[in-house]
């Protein structure tokens, strides 16, 4: 069974970068069918697509975080990462890493989500 | 780009139907059949439970089905059970700048 498992830091400094891992268990992240992304949810707020990125390194991002994030994969450990840079409190949220079919905007797994809070 | 538009609330008893609706644009709801429904308990990460508007993924009982009219997609919850409640988000494709969530809807059984 496919499994998505978040890891970094729980506490970043204002102005600084969050940089996030997911680790891929069950599965391969080399396959042309699936895209692999970061979701966020600020506490008791809604969702939020991030970014995406397709086998072979193609990116796409949310316009409105587009010029602070980094997404970048690492198919021999089969692990992808997040880096949002200038974070600020508004930037506060569990950070969910999923599978995405065909970059469709179609999120099949979720990894469980990590609480990352901006604070100094 | 806006969120989808979802009511914040809706309710019903135990064996009824609820409807949750889910408006776009022709942009993205109304553009392509990539609706999608996630199901998200206190605590926990959303769970998908219908893609494509209307296709639900394995083990999803058939008591949640979805629909599309136009700009509006509908997740139907029948049968209501108390796990039901929790909070609902659909999600739509929307072309150039990728999917759009709403704003999510609590679930209450009565």
């Amino acid at each position: 069974q496919l499994q998505l498992q978040e890891s970094g830091p729980g506490l970043v400094k204002p102005s600084e970068t969050l940089s996030l891992t997911c680790t891929v268990s069950g599965g391969s992240i080399s396959s042309s069918s699936y895209s692999w992304g970061w979701i966020r949810q600020p506490p008791g707020k809604g969702l939020e697509w991030i970014a995406s990125i397709h086998y072979g390194g193609a990116t796409y991002f949310n316009p409105s975080l587009k010029s602070r994030v980094t997404i970048s994969e690492d198919t021999s450990k089969d692990q992808f990462s997040l880096r949002l840079s200038s974070v600020t409190a508004a930037d506060t949220a569990v950070y969910y890493c999923v599978r995405e079919w065909e970059l469709l905007g179609d999120f099949d797994f979720w990894g469980q989500g990590t609480l990352v809070t901006v604070s100094s | 780009q806006s969120a989808l538009t979802q009511p914040r609330s809706v309710s019903g008893s135990p064996g009824q139907s609820v409807t949750i609706s889910c408006s776009g644009t022709n942009s993205d709801v109304g553009g392509y059949n990539y609706v999608s429904w996630y199901q998200q308990h206190p605590g926990k990460a959303p769970k998908p439970i219908i893609y494509e508007v209307s296709k639900r993924p394995s083990g999803v009982p058939d008591r949640f089905s979805g629909s599309k009219s136009g700009n509006t997609a509908s997740l139907t919850v029948s049968g209501l059970q108390a796990e039901d409640e929790a909070d609902y988000y659909c999600s739509s494709f929307s072309g150039s700048t990728h999917v759009l969530f709403g704003g999510g809807t609590k679930l209450t059984v009565l």
